[in-house]
């Protein structure tokens, strides 16, 4: 079956420190990733979408130089939180789709807690 | 404002009993919806579709669409203690590059034995 592994699936760093998370999709090919931030109340922001060969679409309220992307090839994609503060706390989730679908199958996220 | 709206917040059913969860989409963009549940320490997995209007039944669950007014809800009949968790529709729309998937703000469940 098709399955998102998210590593690691929780992590701690100081206020304005960065952290690296990795999206592994396995069983199929992940045509797009799309990254999810899920807050502490449990909603849920788009942060990006992510195409192979194409150019990432970063959400309002969200850039490339705070949360760089790579998707560099159809099994993987890395997401980084540069300079992180209490505000970018939450679970985030790494969701793969398979062309063709219109759904995203989902990673267990990787939880950023900031001190 | 929320382009996916959903109710309610949260539901206490007594098991054996029909739980129901409701949304209502402000973009008619949407083409596609889906029902996604999310247990304590794991992320959402899709639990069914609906892209059609009307009834769709899978086992015990059954979601309801209706295009013209953009609402879709999902009834668990003879709701289960395991089926305690959180409850999100999902409305996406094809956009350059793939589909966006936007997430209503959750029904937490919770089947008392």
């Amino acid at each position: 079956g098709a399955l998102v592994y998210q590593y690691p699936r929780r992590t701690i760093c100081k206020s304005g420190t960065s952290m690296r998370m990795e999206c592994q999709a396995v069983g199929f090919q992940a045509t797009s990733v799309a990254w999810y931030r899920q807050s502490p109340q449990k909603t849920f922001e788009l942060i990006a979408l992510s195409t192979v060969n194409s150019a990432i679409k970063y959400e309002q309220n969200f850039t490339q130089e705070k949360f760089p992307i790579s998707h560099p090839n159809l099994s993987f994609s890395s997401m980084t939180v540069l300079n992180a503060y209490l505000e970018d706390r939450g679970l985030y989730l790494c969701g793969a789709r398979l062309q063709g679908n219109s759904d995203y199958t989902f990673g267990s996220g990787t939880r950023l807690l900031v001190i | 404002q929320q382009k996916v709206q959903q109710s309610p917040e949260s539901l206490s059913v007594p098991e054996g009993g029909m739980a129901s969860f409701n949304c209502t989409s402000s973009d008619r963009n949407f083409q596609y919806f889906w029902w996604y549940r999310q247990h304590s320490g794991e992320g959402p997995k899709a639990l069914m579709s609906i892209f059609s209007d009307g009834d769709k039944k899978e086992g015990r669950f059954t979601a309801h669409l209706n295009k013209a007014s953009l609402h879709v809800s999902l009834h668990i009949r003879d709701s289960q203690p395991s089926d305690s968790a959180l409850y999100f529709c999902a409305a996406s729309e094809h956009v350059t590059g793939g589909y966006k998937v936007v997430f209503g703000s959750g029904t937490r469940l919770l089947v008392s034995p």
